[in-house]
């Protein structure tokens, strides 16, 4: 059952523009965390949203979570090669059991 | 800044051996999870373990897995008899509160197992 939608699974793109990564489910969640995953490494916590509605922001990344608590999406303002990465949502459901999305591989060209 | 650590980096066993992964979780954190992640695709849920004992497992944990905390400080994933599928990366995790409706995850740096 894939509880986590994530896309797109891939993106390219040219150093300064913007972009949107979604995460979507039919499920609500607890929370939802988004990281970032290197190749051969653990994924890196970025940022936990608990509230629906809620919007967080990290320098130029903006987190938003649904109202609905069933949705998330991850907003990188003028991006830089150094934003290139494996960008993953988890979903934290019944406070018990994390699912991950599939990941979105971002690729940033200078 | 405290870390989940992981041991060994790189396992490489024989199919049909037991294999244990090791995991130091974060000091005063209280839930622990194991994760797998074959390599190219998402990370896999297997099992959360809190006050001595699984809180939720997914349907690939079978009988052939099990968890541990043997001791204050070590969390411990068992494969009884490992198979070729069983190679992956294994990321343990844990968090101080999921309970509370947040459940932040610290991620160590993962064991590679290979099933030759």
């Amino acid at each position: 059952t894939q509880l986590l939608e994530q896309s797109p699974q891939f993106l390219s793109i040219q150093e300064g523009e913007n972009l949107t990564v979604y995460c979507n489910s039919s499920s609500v969640f607890s929370s939802l965390q988004w990281y970032r995953q290197e190749p051969g490494e653990g994924p890196v916590l970025l940022v936990t949203v608990v509230t629906g509605g809620e919007v967080k922001k990290l320098k130029r990344l903006t987190f938003q979570f649904g109202d609905a608590r069933k949705d998330s999406s991850l907003h990188i303002t003028a991006a830089q090669p150094g934003d290139t990465g494996l960008y993953l949502c988890a979903g934290l459901y019944n406070f018990n059991k994390f699912y991950f999305g599939s990941g979105t591989k971002l690729n940033v060209k200078p | 800044e405290p870390e989940v650590t992981q041991t060994p980096s790189h396992q490489v066993t024989q199919m049909g051996q037991e294999v244990i992964l090791r995991c130091v979780p974060i000091s005063n954190h209280l839930y622990f999870y194991w994760y797998r992640q074959i390599l190219g695709q998402k990370v896999e849920f297997l099992v959360s373990f809190y006050n001595n004992e699984i809180s939720e497992k997914s349907e690939i944990f079978d009988d052939q897995f099990s968890v541990e905390r043997p001791d204050g400080s070590n969390f411990t994933l068992k494969i009884r008899s490992t198979k070729l599928e069983d190679s992956a990366m294994y990321f343990c995790a844990s968090s101080e509160r999921p309970r509370q409706g947040a459940g932040e995850q610290y991620f160590g740096p993962g064991t590679r197992l290979t099933v030759t």
